[in-house]
């Protein structure tokens, strides 16, 4: 059965850096998405991304994230300059129907 | 603004049931989907209600009644691995199927 998979699955990170988050969704999907997750708070929306292009970001998502999926497999999401607050588990996600697949995520750790 | 509100902590015995509550207040609403979440991993899709009424799933059933924003998801004759976090979610939009989520209810089965 086909996975949403993500890499690294641990980024360690110093403050302002830029990291790149990667994920290869299943080919079927047809919208993508990102989520974060703080440690032991709720899944959050960031970006969904449809047809090469976002289709819809929360106030999340500003100019320091960027998405991307440059050769019709790879997914990624870009952050430029890290922030402490960026310290999270971040999903990919794939939809098919009403369900909505998730990766293993990425924890990054910002320090 | 948008909220879904779970308990934060539910407990059960082996064999048991537990019905883990949803009450939701969001900008748009196309459907109400659950989510089991282990820790360390990803969330992954337990059921989806877009209609008012009970969807049974084996052991898992949810319900939904839009006219009070509210659903719950049931679980029966619970086992030591049901022991995890369960996120109800909000599916906000029918243009990208994005998903909000409510804040998380932790259930510990115990022996």
């Amino acid at each position: 059965e086909p996975e949403v998979t993500q890499t690294p699955s641990h980024q360690v990170t110093q403050m302002g850096q830029e990291v790149i988050l990667r994920c290869v969704p299943i080919s079927n999907h047809l919208y993508f998405y990102w989520y974060r997750q703080i440690l032991g708070q709720k899944v959050e929306f960031l970006v969904s991304f449809y047809n090469n292009e976002i289709s819809e970001k929360s106030e999340i998502f500003d100019d320091q994230f960027s998405v991307e999926r440059p050769d019709g497999s790879n997914f990624t999401l870009k952050i430029r300059s890290t922030k402490l607050e960026d310290s999270a588990m971040y999903f990919c996600a794939g939809s098919l129907g009403n369900e909505q697949f998730f990766g293993p995520g990425t924890r990054l750790t910002v320090l | 603004g948008q909220s879904l509100e779970q308990p934060s902590e539910v407990t059960a015995v082996e064999g048991a049931i537990v019905q883990i509550n949803c009450t939701y207040q969001t900008s748009g609403f196309y459907g109400l989907s659950w989510y089991q979440q282990h820790d360390g991993g990803a969330p992954t899709f337990l059921s989806y209600n877009a209609l008012d009424g009970l969807e049974e799933t084996g052991r898992f059933s949810s319900f939904l009644s839009r006219s009070d924003s509210y659903g719950y998801l049931l679980l029966q004759e619970l086992q030591m691995k049901d022991s995890a976090s369960y996120f109800c979610a909000v599916r906000a939009s029918t243009n990208t199927d994005k998903l909000i989520f409510g804040t998380g209810t932790r259930l510990q089965v115990f022996p």
